[in-house]
């Protein structure tokens, strides 16, 4: 049974790109989170969906957006992507609303 | 959200018995609290998750007294590969939950 999946493991863009990670949740999980991590610091939750829906969404720009499948995997999206925005992103998912968390091995974004 | 507190680091030694704790004074009734662990450029891995009283698994023991304002994590006979950062996270089920700093724990030979 694979664990939660993310893609791609290592990404390098330039200020003002965009950029787009993927999530696979763990089979039999429906609900999905992304979480930003800064070096040395505890993850942020950016926002969850469920049901295909943005559920919960934490103090993030606009410039995070993300979308979720009928098959329940998920895309993070960062548009005008800045120095800061370079971090481990996470991804986390759970069976249902109100289940434990498993976290993904996370995506690590330089932004140079 | 409730708030936790917990040491910033710890250091202890192979086979002896960590505990770490985590105070969370204004934990709601609705609230679980759930430990993760967390090495260098991983995920959080959940570790333990309880209510009240004492929860035990093959991995970690957590003792919740009975006012719930605060938590302990208990770690039996640590060895090297236990090096990481813990979180402790205060938060109902249904609800996203929002990490803190964690506790660096360095486990010396």
């Amino acid at each position: 049974d694979a664990g939660v999946t993310q893609s791609p493991t290592h990404l390098i863009k330039t200020r003002g790109q965009q950029v787009t990670l993927r999530c696979s949740p763990k089979s039999g999980h429906d609900t999905v989170s992304w979480y930003q991590q800064a070096l040395g610091q505890g993850p942020q939750f950016i926002f969850q969906y469920y049901e295909e829906e943005e559920r919960q969404r934490g103090n993030f720009p606009d410039r995070f957006s993300g979308h979720q499948f009928p098959n329940y995997s998920s895309e993070l999206n960062v548009n005008a992507l800045l120095l800061g925005d370079s971090a481990l992103y996470l991804c986390a998912s759970r069976r249902d609303h109100t289940d434990t968390q498993y976290f993904g091995p996370g995506t690590r974004l330089t932004v140079l | 959200l409730a708030k936790t507190t917990q040491p910033i680091s710890m250091d202890s030694y192979e086979g002896q018995e960590v505990n770490i704790t985590c105070s969370h004074n204004n934990i709601a009734t609705n609230d679980y609290i759930t430990w993760y662990q967390q090495f260098p450029s991983q995920g959080p891995r959940f570790i333990i998750q309880g209510y009240k009283t004492k929860v035990t698994n093959e991995v970690a023991s957590l003792f919740i007294p009975a006012d719930r304002k605060s938590s302990t994590l208990s770690l039996p006979r640590v060895s090297l590969s236990d090096t990481a950062v813990y979180y402790c996270l205060v938060a109902p089920r249904d609800d996203k939950i929002i990490f803190g700093k964690g506790t660096r724990l360095h486990i010396l030979p």
